[in-house]
């Protein structure tokens, strides 16, 4: 059964950093991209960030880019997100997603199995 | 960026009625890369079809997508008490990948 766990989440200030991690079990970790998408409190999703099987092909969004670095440690089964300059519109939680292919290209962008999510608030 | 705009924002429908949801892209969507999502309140989006018309792995036949180019339709039947949720739309033809702002059905 996949299981991804994320953690990490919590209260920081703006312009505070933090890192989120994302534990996943049940699949072979290095042979699938990962992502992470958002959700700001009682709103819709945003894509944030991709990364694919071996951590060589990295994907962000224009609202993160340069502030976030996603990585992943295939020794360890873990995904993170290093999440720099935070700002109260990054006020969010956080979910991790399995996608189906190593890589995200060809029409496998879609998110197969999601993490429960962890909070993220950005005040001050 | 492509934007999809769903429609309509809230369906308040009886246990037993189908649902018909609208997906409209911007621009066009690459070879029909879209993906909707379920969304129960407080927990996380579960995929229910790629690739415009795909079924999950797990998902009932009672959930069916279709359409190409700007315009998708996620057709449910037979409403039951588990399918009153939110529902996104996404679109993976092209970077950024974009969802849709959600259409919320509601138990009448």
């Amino acid at each position: 059964e996949v299981q991804l766990l994320e953690s990490g989440g919590g209260l920081v200030q703006p312009g505070g950093s933090l890192r989120l991690s994302c534990a996943a079990s049940g699949f072979t970790f290095s042979s699938y991209a990962m992502t992470w998408v958002r959700q700001a409190p009682g709103k819709g999703l945003e894509w944030v960030s991709a990364i694919s099987g071996s951590g060589a092909s990295t994907y962000f969004a224009d609202s993160v880019r340069g502030r976030f670095t996603i990585s992943r440690d295939n020794s360890k089964n873990t995904l993170y997100l290093q999440m720099n300059s935070l700002r109260a519109e990054d006020t969010a939680v956080y979910y991790c997603a399995k996608l189906p292919g190593t890589y995200c290209s060809g029409g496998s962008c879609f998110l197969v199995y999601w993490g429960q999510g962890t909070l993220v608030t950005v005040s001050s | 960026e492509i934007v999809l705009t769903q429609s309509p924002g809230t369906l308040s429908l009886s246990p037993g009625e189908g649902a018909t949801l609208s997906c409209r892209a911007s621009q066009s969507v690459s070879s029909n890369y879209l993906a909707w999502y379920q969304q129960k309140p407080g927990q996380a989006p579960r995929l229910l079809l790629y690739g415009a018309s795909s079924r999950a792995t797990g998902i009932p036949d009672k959930f069916s997508g279709s359409g190409s180019g700007t315009d998708f339709t996620l057709t449910l039947s037979r409403l039951e008490p588990e399918d009153f949720a939110v529902y996104y739309c996404q679109q993976y033809g092209s970077s950024p990948w974009t969802f849709g702002q959600g259409t919320k059905v509601e138990i009448k």
